[in-house]
């Protein structure tokens, strides 16, 4: 299957400060990239929706200025948590499709990153 | 917002037996996807079923779609230790022409050697 990397696989921040979050797909240029969010013992959230060259999309209730998402090429899409609160502290995963409608193919993920804001 | 719900949460089977896990969905779909979990890791795709199929194989695992009961079963056979990990079925949401997997609370498989 494709290889998608995600980095870094863990990192512990200070409240306030930001953390970024890199998820490339490695063999196969990515139309689309979505990034989750995974509490303990829970399922993946989906976080927004990313478009290589477009604005991301985010589901209800995701702050569009606390997480911001660039897409600026076909195999690098990256998260960014700015002004960190301990409750943002959690499991991210990204993951990376051939195109956009899912018709035909799984989505490919990222190894995900553990954040933990002290 | 989830779109699927798997049950059971939790399975705790013997090395050697068979593991069934459910997931049913709401809305109409054009495939459904089973992933697989290791703790604190990414998700590995299992296999996709589209649905106009009614039971798909691979290997071990066997996939089955009832769209008029909008659910779906994963049995894994002989299960082995290495299979421990926690199992979630997810569909396809269209928005425009965008999809978006959208995933189910997840089965946690313990299987004892």
């Amino acid at each position: 299957g494709a290889v998608v990397s995600q980095h870094p696989s863990r990192v512990i921040c200070k409240s306030g400060t930001s953390v970024k979050i890199e998820c490339r797909s490695l063999d196969f240029q990515a139309t689309t990239m979505f990034w989750y969010r995974q509490f303990p013992k829970q399922s993946l959230m989906l976080m927004a929706t990313s478009n290589e060259g477009s604005k991301a999309t985010y589901e209800q209730g995701v702050e569009k200025d606390k997480f911001l998402i660039n897409h600026a090429s076909l195999t690098l899409s990256t998260l960014t948590v700015t002004s960190a609160h301990p409750e943002d502290s959690s499991f991210y995963i990204c993951s990376a499709a051939r195109e956009r409608a899912f018709a035909n193919t799984e989505a490919f993920f990222g190894q995900g990153t553990r954040l933990t804001v002290v | 917002s989830q779109q699927g719900e798997e049950d059971p949460q939790a399975l705790s089977i013997q090395e050697g037996e068979n593991a069934t896990m459910n997931c049913s969905y709401k809305t109409s779909i054009n495939n459904l996807q089973w992933y697989r979990q290791n703790s604190g890791r990414g998700l590995v795709h299992l296999i996709l079923i589209r649905s106009n199929e009614r039971e798909k194989h691979s290997g071990r695992l066997r996939v089955t779609l009832d769209t008029s009961k909008k659910s779906s079963s994963l049995l894994i056979t002989a299960s082995r230790a290495a299979d421990t990990a926690s199992y979630f079925c997810a569909t396809v949401v269209y928005g425009g022409s965008q999809g978006n997997l959208i995933f189910g609370k997840g089965t946690k498989l313990s299987v004892k050697p």
